[in-house]
């Protein structure tokens, strides 16, 4: 009964390779996120989609890209790795955003490794 | 936008001591102040959190007070216990507009309860 899942939890990739990143909520949550931790710990929000809308886009470069095929799913898609993406990327859901703060619900995390 | 400072970077107690982190934050707008406990390798978990509307909250051993004025809060634990052992992030954000409740994190503080 895991609330928010991503898969896959580690990756090793090499430089130039392109890899996805998969995340699901079963919390009914309508808003989802992508945040990458760096490896001081630094959490940044990247996206943000509410009901499979993009609300929030960080300046991030354009090599990452976010798919919302349902409110349920949000993929990030990163192209030609570099190794600064190296970090943890955390996927988190929320009920919406009516009211004033909605708790944010963050996934297990997923651990890339650029070579 | 949204700038939060957070401090100590570190903070070493001993078991039983209580423990303060502070955070001042840029945007007078913000209106919601959550808290979140990472420990080693996990997800980022809240633990408790106020509105701009309260000046205190508590939950048992932890409590947050919030000076809009100043724009600062602070996270407060009495008794500390080794288990409280973890990476604390304050955050900010605010409902309305185009932040869409976007959370910008602290830089965090590695708290570390000695037994």
């Amino acid at each position: 009964d895991t609330a928010v899942s991503q898969t896959p939890k580690y990756l090793v990739t090499q430089m130039g390779n392109d890899k996805s990143i998969k995340c699901e909520q079963n919390l009914g949550h309508d808003t989802m996120y992508w945040y990458k931790q760096d490896s001081k710990k630094f959490l940044k929000i990247m996206f943000s989609y509410n009901n499979k809308e993009l609300i929030i886009n960080e300046t991030v470069p354009n090599r990452f890209s976010p798919k919302s095929p349902d409110k349920a799913h949000l993929n990030l898609h990163i192209n030609s790795l570099e190794l600064g993406d190296s970090a943890v990327y955390f996927c988190a859901s929320s009920r919406g955003l009516a009211s004033s703060g909605e708790t944010q619900y963050f996934g297990p995390g997923t651990r890339l490794l650029v070579l | 936008g949204e700038n939060v400072e957070q401090h100590p970077s570190t903070l070493s107690v001993q078991e039983g001591d209580s423990a303060v982190i502070k955070c001042t934050y840029s945007d007078s707008a913000s209106n919601y102040f959550p808290w979140y406990k990472q420990e080693l390798g996990k997800r980022p978990q809240l633990i408790i959190d106020i509105r701009s509307n309260v000046g205190e909250k508590k939950d048992q051993r932890i409590a947050v007070t919030l000076n809009k004025t100043a724009k600062h809060f602070s996270l407060h634990i009495t008794e500390t216990q080794p288990e409280d052992s973890a990476v604390y992030f304050c955050a900010a954000s605010k409902t309305g507009g185009t932040s869409y409740g976007k959370l910008t994190f602290g830089q965090g503080t590695i708290l570390t309860v000695h037994p």
